[in-house]
């Protein structure tokens, strides 16, 4: 079975303080990680893909990596406005996961809050 | 460029009834899915449509039923909702299960069932 867990479950850091947001999986082969964004009363927001270990991927303030066993989401010199559930998720390379062939196992979230 | 769009965005039902939400987006996607999240599970996948006709179980489908008729539309029925149905749903869509495999996800509807 597949299975997604991401620390810590809550962060509250001051403007400016970068940090990382961890993801630990288990999946019998990886198709993709993906990282969302998900803000209170909202759908989540789609960030980044990552396929296999030693990719990155960057996107203003964040960047993602990817090992074998773990992804991290790291926010350089964030902003309030970068407050949210940051939402991590795998696909199985064979299609299947969480029994659903197509669907994603996401983790519990990490909720993030940066401070002025 | 509408995406994709659930109503109602909000429900409330008591127990024994049947609801249904409603999934339609403007992409043409050919997969659909639908996931619930809860407090303390995160998101869970109820079922999933690969195309128009086709659809198959998630992770947590007991108690719902789903059809596709259009590529564009995938309403969820719960045919007697239950209070362990209470939840936020969201419906997603992705381009296909070979090319881009992103999902795309909707707005959500927040359902309480009395």
């Amino acid at each position: 079975e597949d299975q997604v867990t991401q620390s810590p479950e809550a962060l509250r850091l001051q403007e400016g303080e970068s940090s990382s947001l961890n993801c630990s999986y288990t999946v019998s082969g990886l198709r993709g990680l993906f990282w969302y964004r998900q803000d209170p009363g909202k759908g989540p927001e789609f960030l980044f893909t990552l396929y296999s270990a030693g990719e990155e991927k960057e996107k203003e303030r964040l960047k993602a990596t990817l090992t074998k066993k773990e992804s991290f989401l790291h926010i350089t010199a964030p902003k309030p406005e970068d407050s949210a559930t940051y939402l991590c998720a795998v696909q199985r390379l064979d299609g299947y996961s969480g029994g659903g062939a197509d669907g994603l196992t996401f983790g519990k979230g990490t909720h993030l809050i940066i401070q002025p | 460029d509408a995406g994709i769009t659930q109503s109602p965005r909000y429900k409330i039902t008591e127990t024994g009834r049947q609801v249904t939400l409603m999934c339609h987006q403007t992409w043409s996607h050919s997969y659909m899915f639908w996931y619930r999240q809860d407090l303390g599970h995160g998101l869970r996948l109820i079922y999933y449509s690969a195309a128009a006709d086709i659809t198959d179980k998630g992770e947590v489908p007991d108690g719902y039923v789903v059809s596709r008729s259009k590529t564009e539309n995938f309403p969820l029925t719960l045919e007697s909702a239950t209070r362990s149905q209470t939840s936020v749903y969201f419906c997603a869509s992705s381009e296909s299960r070979r090319g881009t495999d992103t999902q795309y996800f909707g707005p959500g509807t927040r359902l309480t069932v009395l």
